[in-house]
């Protein structure tokens, strides 16, 4: 089965920008699938933020679309994320996920997260 | 964006029934699919049901989920100790054009 890694620095000063990687371990070219990125903050529940459809294609959480980038790099088998200018509500684990659907779908494999913090 | 809501917590105790509902509204659960995620303590999310109450592979059939108009219910048959933790219900939002997730229901085995 696949399997998705996130990785990035765990702790990024206020009005910085946030960069994850999620390495997968299988990249598939189905266009049946498509990459997300999903946020929990301490003690919260789920975020969507944001996904990539492998047409190229990005959609955002419009809460978050003017400071969200998600892209991918299909030679390293990684799909990155970007969030700018941070703030302490930005804290959370960060995961990815592997989602079944082309237009809409549902995350079937999930990385084991990252945890990042938002402070000076 | 729209709201799926859960009751904060169930219990039970072992090989009990245990229902949790997850209520949305005609943008979510009203017009697409149900997707539930079981996440337990200090452990990523993992998929437990989709398309409302279909079972990948590998979860134990003592796991359900249906659907009727706004409404979702995942039920766990046969409850077992290591089926206390965190349960999510899913679905497509159409304001949001992306997933929204329920408030998260704790289950705790008594």
């Amino acid at each position: 089965q696949v399997q998705l890694r996130e990785s990035g620095p765990g702790l990024v000063k206020p009005s910085e920008t946030l960069s994850l990687t999620c390495t997968v371990s299988e990249y598939s070219s189905d266009y049946e699938y498509s990459w997300v990125w999903i946020r929990q903050p301490p003690g919260k529940g789920l975020e969507w933020i944001g996904g990539l459809f492998l047409s190229g294609s990005t959609h955002y959480n419009p809460s978050l679309k003017s400071r969200v980038t998600i892209s991918v790099d299909t030679s390293k088998k990684q799909i990155s994320l970007n969030l700018r200018s941070v703030t302490a509500a930005d804290t959370a684990v960060y995961y990815c996920a592997r989602a079944k659907g082309v237009v809409i779908y549902y995350m079937d494999v999930w990385g084991k997260g990252t945890a990042v913090t938002v402070s000076s | 964006q729209s709201v799926l809501t859960q009751p904060p917590s169930a219990s039970g105790t072992p090989g009990q029934r245990v229902t949790i509902s997850c209520s949305g509204d005609s943008s979510t659960i009203g017009s697409y699919t149900v997707n539930w995620y079981q996440q337990l303590p200090g452990a990523a999310p993992k998929l437990l049901i989709y398309t409302n109450n279909r079972r990948p592979s590998g979860v134990p059939d003592r796991f359900s989920g249906a659907k009727s108009g706004t409404s979702a219910s995942l039920t766990i048959s046969g409850l077992q100790s290591e089926d206390e933790a965190e349960y999510y219900c899913a679905a497509w939002d159409a304001g949001l054009s992306g997933p929204v997730f329920g408030t998260g229901t704790k289950v705790t085995v008594l």
